[in-house]
């Protein structure tokens, strides 16, 4: 099994509600992500959890809150977002925490915001 | 701090023309390097990657990249495309000794005509 599954695939959110994305991954792997990507832009580093613990914030807001409640899941608690928040966010996962990981990733879910 | 650039925003070929594009990094010593493809509406996949060794490596799909230390380039080739080539490409450098942070490219939108 080399899948990353995310759920829901798509998702429309005002901005007072509250929903979570999901992701799970059963290839054993330590370290998990979460990407923003913009149409026609490279994803952008949101967090990654290395074994189990939070390792980097890369600055995100509030407003985005991860979770990884076992080495298979990773969840992102959306709260409050802005419209600009609107993009596809991509799980990914990867042996370990290191530069030389190849990343697996999911397919993303697309949130857009009202 | 390092970067990667990949000079062409877009580029179109015909079925069966080759194909190459361009990744320019900067770096000191050699990073780890990575190609990625995106279809419309996926996540990204691993196509190849270079860590050390042989500067020619093969990936998935017919596809292979030279490094080139003293053009500090990692460019993708293959001999043949094939219309389910169109995607985005982008390049990807991970730092040896650092964390396991990837630093993309802008990415290279592929148009193949029939």
């Amino acid at each position: 099994d080399t899948e990353v599954t995310q759920t829901p695939k798509h998702l429309v959110m005002g901005m007072t509600n509250k929903k979570s994305l999901k992701c799970e991954q059963h290839m054993g792997h330590r370290a998990m992500y979460w990407y923003k990507q913009k149409a026609k832009k490279p994803p952008e580093l949101m967090f990654v959890y290395s074994y189990e613990k939070l390792s980097i914030n890369e600055s995100v807001p509030s407003r985005f809150s991860p979770e990884c409640p076992n080495s298979s899941l990773l969840n992102l608690h959306l709260h409050a977002l802005q419209p600009e928040d609107s993009a596809l966010y991509l799980c990914a996962s990867s042996q370990g925490f290191r530069a030389s990981g190849e990343l697996f990733f999911g397919e993303g879910s697309r949130l857009t915001v009202l | 701090a390092q970067s990667v650039t990949q000079p062409d925003i877009h580029i179109t070929v015909s079925e069966g023309a080759s194909l190459e594009l361009r990744c320019n990094y900067s770096y000191g010593a050699t990073p780890y390097l990575f190609w990625y493809v995106q279809s419309p509406g996926q996540g990204l996949q691993l196509l190849l990657k270079y860590f050390s060794g042989d500067t020619l490596v093969q990936g998935i799909k017919g596809f292979e990249a030279e490094f080139k230390r003293s053009q500090s380039s990692f460019n993708l080739r293959k001999p043949s495309v094939h219309w389910s080539d169109a995607a985005e490409y982008f390049c990807a450098v991970g730092e040896p000794g650092n964390t396991g942070k990837l630093i993309f490219g802008q990415g290279t939108t592929l148009q193949v005509k029939p």
